[in-house]
């Protein structure tokens, strides 16, 4: 069964930084690109970041380019985003999803890690 | 950047068939995939490249796309299918991002 499991989410001040994980089980990481999504209390969703299969591509939402990064551990089948320079706005269920064959959907969702940033 | 517009809401009476569209500038011409979000609970995908079902799910649930609308068509609706539901694309202009439409609130009457 294909899990994705968001760790990482805390209370945390503006401007601060944080770093979110997902770990992967149950399909061969390294073959599929990956996605943060991120979804405001009561909002819609919104996409952070993209990776491909390899780390070679990144792609980011215009709201989080320069103060977010997206990685990747293939040997330890490990997503991670690093949030740096943290703004209200940045409050969410930061969900970690699976892209489809090609890069350009998500297949499989985790549950997602809440990150609250207030002073 | 690209901009997918979807009605807030859609209303339909149990075994009816609801329509829920997508707007976006020649979206015929993209890949539309489409999320359906159950309070609390995490999306699940339920038709990529405008029309295809993942395994589990439904034929009840079906999709197109042409010129400037996408539709999610969900015929014999049932209770369970109340949720909200997402259509996305991937915008290969300079930007190089995933795009979702706002979201449709499907109720059940």
């Amino acid at each position: 069964e294909v899990q994705l499991v968001e760790s990482g989410g805390v209370v945390v001040q503006p401007g601060g930084s944080l770093r979110l994980s997902c770990a992967a089980s149950g399909f061969t990481f390294d073959d599929y690109a990956m996605h943060w999504v991120r979804q405001a209390p009561g909002k819609g969703l919104e996409w952070v970041s993209l990776i491909s299969w390899d780390g070679g591509s990144t792609y980011y939402a215009d709201s989080v380019k320069g103060r977010f990064t997206i990685s990747r551990d293939n040997s330890k089948n490990s997503l991670y985003l690093q949030m740096n320079s943290l703004r209200a706005e940045d409050t969410a269920l930061y969900y970690c999803a699976k892209g489809g064959e090609d890069y350009y959907y998500m297949d499989v969702w985790g549950k997602g890690t809440t990150v609250t940033v207030s002073s | 950047s690209y901009v997918l517009t979807q009605p807030p809401s859609v209303s339909v009476a149990p075994g009816k068939t609801a329509r829920i569209t997508c707007g976006g500038n020649n979206i015929g011409s993209k890949s539309v995939h489409w999320y359906q979000q159950k309070p609390g609970q995490a999306p699940v995908l339920v038709i990529y490249y405008d029309s295809d079902r993942p395994s589990g799910i439904p034929e009840r649930f079906s999709g197109s796309n042409s010129g400037n609308t996408a539709t999610l068509t969900i015929s014999r609706v049932e209770a369970g299918d109340e949720a909200d539901y997402y259509c996305q694309v991937w915008d290969s202009s300079s930007d190089h991002q995933v795009v979702f439409g706002g979201g449709t609130k499907l109720t059940v009457l």
